[in-house]
């Protein structure tokens, strides 16, 4: 079982849409959380991180832990045609950091 | 200029070469690392470095080396290049204070094709 988990999708979504994107992983000493948004050609740039369960807004996206499920989630809202992107959950514990393999999300004018 | 800057951005070479990649930052920090990215398989560390004398394995180092020349700098080579090293490679970079945990910034990458 991998340590991290996420659905490679694609993802095709309007202009618009409220877009989730999601990531379950193993360990439970993994202590934060967080969301790279990969463009085309360009290294992941770190977009949202947080340490506790709960939400966590910024903007138009909200990254969402769920601890006791071992449950991560990113929210787009209003979704824009520069949000289509690779988004990546990492989880870190203990000095190391485990990426998902991405998401690739498509957002349609 | 880029915080992290990746050389070259693309290369092809034959099989059984050597081959460097390099990164240089600006961020000022101590702690360097080495990623692969592959289709399906998401980023996997070759090496990592947390200071100029330090230099570790990650989860993919066979077939890799590294050299850590100054804070600012930190090379990947292939001693003897082969095909399944065709991928994507980045170099990060983090800050062993706060953010250590998190706060990766990553070049933008060198695609390396082995023929």
């Amino acid at each position: 079982q991998k340590e991290v988990e996420q659905d490679p999708g694609p993802l095709s979504v309007p202009e618009g849409a409220i877009v989730s994107l999601n990531c379950t992983y193993s360990n439970s000493a993994f202590q934060y959380f967080m969301w790279y948004r990969q463009y085309s050609r360009k290294g992941p740039e770190l977009l949202m991180y947080t340490y506790s369960s709960g939400n966590k807004e910024d903007g138009r996206f909200t990254a969402q832990v769920d601890k006791s499920s071992k449950y991560i989630s990113l929210f787009i809202r209003d979704s824009q045609p520069s949000d289509s992107a690779t988004y990546l959950c990492a989880i870190s514990g203990y000095q190391k950091v485990t990426f998902g393999t991405g998401t690739k999300l498509q957002v349609i004018p | 200029d880029a915080d992290v800057t990746q050389t070259p951005r693309n290369r092809i070479t034959k099989t059984g070469k050597r081959i460097m990649l390099e990164c240089s930052q600006t961020k000022g920090h101590d702690r360097m690392y080495w990623y692969r990215q592959d289709p399906g398989l998401g980023l996997r560390l070759i090496y990592y470095s947390f200071d100029v004398k330090d230099i570790n394995k990650g989860e993919i180092s066979d077939g890799y080396s590294v050299s850590r020349q100054a804070q600012a700098k930190f090379s990947l080579s292939l001693e003897s290049a082969i095909p399944n090293q065709t991928a994507l490679y980045f170099c990060a970079t983090s800050d062993p204070g706060e953010t250590a945990n998190y706060g990766y910034t990553f070049g933008s990458g060198t695609r390396l094709t082995v023929v």
